[in-house]
């Protein structure tokens, strides 16, 4: 069925590495969004990328959707202890009835940072 | 603020004893979807509606009813709960469906016993 698949599931880093998660789609998307939760919290919407090989940064974070549409990653520079959390990408299929659009997310990738 | 409300945040109840969830949004949002998350199975969604009284089934909506009698509320009903149905709900609003970023509820942790 339609899905988006993320990697790696668990990612554990050390204070001042870099982290990178990366989502494929089954199918070519109209545009991916990412989200953060952090623990215990609710996911929160960070960014939507709509062009085909569109990069974008918030501070130390980049996301990048690729040339084909179907892929996306999201690499942060240098980690710090506040960037913990699950990182979830996301993505518009069309519902079975083909009328409508739903977003279904990849399962995340949960970032622990060693400060 | 714009926020999507949820209540309870926590919810104990025992086996068959119907329940709802309230969700209420203040950016006159048209979509809003409900979903559930669990251990290694992410956010499944159970169901959506796209405006006043047009509601359908997501991935999961086996157990659960919705209603959409106005545009800023959305509850969720379990009229018969199981112990399957423990997880933790959140309840999600957008401009319309996958075109724009969603705003998520703080989410509802409901322990069926």
């Amino acid at each position: 069925g339609q899905q988006v698949m993320q990697i790696p599931q668990y990612q554990h880093v050390q204070e001042g590495e870099d982290f990178t998660t990366y989502c494929n789609s089954s199918t070519t998307l109209s545009n991916i969004q990412w989200y953060k939760q952090r623990p215990g919290g609710h996911p929160v919407f960070l960014i939507q990328l709509v062009k085909s090989g569109e990069v974008k940064k918030q501070k130390r974070l980049t996301f990048q959707f690729g040339e084909a549409k179907k892929n996306s990653s999201l690499h942060i520079t240098a980690t710090q202890t506040i960037d913990v959390g699950t990182y979830f990408c996301a993505g518009p299929f069309k519902t079975s009835g083909g009328s409508n659009y739903k977003l279904t997310f990849g399962k995340g990738t949960l970032l622990t940072v060693n400060p | 603020e714009a926020q999507v409300t949820q209540n309870p945040r926590y919810l104990i109840t025992v086996t068959g004893k119907k329940l709802t969830v309230t969700c209420s949004q203040n950016m006159n949002h048209e979509y809003m979807s409900w979903y559930r998350q669990d251990p290694g199975l992410g956010l499944r969604q159970i169901y959506y509606s796209m405006n006043v009284e047009v509601t359908d089934k997501g991935d999961v909506p086996e157990g659960y009813k919705v209603s959409r009698k106005e545009k800023r509320n959305f509850p969720l009903i379990l009229e018969s709960p199981s112990p399957n149905q423990t997880s933790l709900y959140f309840c999600a609003s957008s401009f319309t469906t996958g075109a724009y970023g969603y705003t998520f509820g703080s989410g509802t942790r409901l322990t069926v016993v």
